[in-house]
This record gives structure tokens, C-alpha cells and sequence, in this order.
């Protein structure tokens, strides 16, 4: 168990809407990182961060915005959900810089109607 | 572009039916082969990291094995709690993110 929590679970929002997942994680990683799932698609890299305020683009971050202000929340927007961004949201951690491997949270069901 | 494919996409075995599941890889540097299980409704998680070809790692049922080209997660005598989907990443280059394949469901019966 990596110690992460995702927040809400699931979510039904309508197009338009802004919409907030929050990821928190209690052990004091430094990088945190937010895919999306989607039917044959594999888990897809949204945005990543590895440390406070410090964040990066993954490969599907249009549409999407991250912020981190303290070491345990990683928060993903999407400023105005689409129906495309119905997706299971995972937010992932890495223990140390030298680490390769991630660990996954519960994930987030998002369904943009 | 790093590339991960997984194969079958499905596969349903009997109890103690022996198998394999197939990870092949295009990337550039690898620094790292990953397997996952991920059951219903859950996030993955995290079972083996494979760092160089000729590499072998061991839990329990499950075997990988890696090669220059592709991994193998070997299943040994099944049992229906192995049932799950499993995926395969590889971590490559200098970029910070994994790449995924789309995985293989694996659906062990009685």
C-alpha cells in the first residue's frame, strides 16, 4: 500500500463544468503523476510533478491542468470537461529520483455527460 | 516513439493450465520493464521490474522474463484468484513517464 488516496471515487458532471481530482499521498513523495484509462488506449500520461510547484507536461495534458502547493496534494482541473475526458482517472507516485517504479492509486471514474 | 503491445488480449485458462503472457517493446534505452495486475475497479499493481535482457524475477505462480525484445510473464498452475488483467510499461530514455500496453485479460476458471 503506497499511502495514496484519490478523491472523489466517481463523478457524473456535465459538459462545460469545471471539474477538480484531488490525489493524496501520505509518505512525502516527491513525484506524483496523473494517467488516464481508457478502452484499448493502455494508461496514458496526463501531467507529472516532482516536488512542490514543479510540474510537467505528459503526452494528453490538453485540456488539463495540475497544481501541487504541498508535498502530499497533487490536483488535476479540467477547466471545462468534454465528453473525451470520460475516462478512470490514476494518480501514481515514485518513491525516490533513483526509482523507477510507480505505484497507483484507486483510480477516479469520470463521466462527463 | 516508444512502443509497448500485448498478446493475446485475452486469455482463459482452466486451474493448473500453465501459460504465458507476451510484452514485445520498441524503445530507445530502456531503463526498466514493468508488470502490473490490475483487478476490476482497482488501480494496477505493481508486481515485477525487469532492468536488462536476460533478466528473471519471481512471485509466487508468476515468472517474467526478459529478452532485448519482449517480456514474458510466465503463469505456473493457476488458480482463479489469478485472474486480473496484466500490464506491461517500460520507463525509457530520459522521459519521466511510463508507456503502457493495453494488456492481457486473464480469466482463470474452475
Amino acid at each position: 500500500d503506497a499511502g495514496i488516496t484519490q478523491s472523489p471515487r466517481h463523478k457524473v458532471t456535465e459538459t462545460g463544468t469545471p471539474v477538480t481530482l484531488r490525489c493524496h499521498q501520505t509518505e512525502n513523495h516527491r513525484y506524483m503523476y496523473w494517467y488516464r484509462q481508457d478502452p484499448g488506449h493502455g494508461l496514458r500520461l496526463i501531467h507529472y510533478s516532482y516536488g512542490v510547484k514543479d510540474t510537467d507536461k505528459g503526452e494528453v495534458s490538453d485540456g488539463y491542468s495540475v497544481s501541487r502547493s504541498k508535498t502530499e496534494d497533487f490536483l488535476l482541473t479540467l477547466e471545462s470537461a468534454t465528453s473525451s475526458q470520460t475516462s478512470v482517472y490514476f494518480c501514481a507516485i515514485k518513491e525516490a529520483s533513483g526509482d523507477v517504479e510507480q505505484y497507483f492509486g484507486p483510480g477516479t471514474r469520470l463521466t462527463v455527460t | 516513439e516508444d512502443q509497448v503491445t500485448q498478446s493475446p488480449e485475452a486469455l482463459r485458462l482452466q486451474e493448473g493450465e500453465s501459460s504465458s503472457l507476451n510484452c514485445s517493446y520498441t524503445v530507445s534505452g530502456l531503463r526498466g520493464l514493468f508488470w502490473y495486475r490490475q483487478d476490476p475497479g482497482k488501480g494496477p499493481e505493481f508486481l515485477f521490474t525487469l532492468y536488462s535482457a536476460g533478466e528473471e524475477k519471481e512471485k509466487e505462480r508468476l515468472k517474467a522474463t526478459l529478452t532485448k525484445k519482449e517480456s514474458f510473464l510466465h503463469i505456473t498452475a493457476p488458480k482463479p484468484e489469478d485472474s486480473a488483467t496484466y500490464l506491461c510499461a517500460v520507463f525509457a530514455g530520459t522521459a519521466s513517464k511510463l508507456t503502457f500496453g493495453t494488456g492481457t485479460r486473464l480469466q482463470v476458471t474452475l
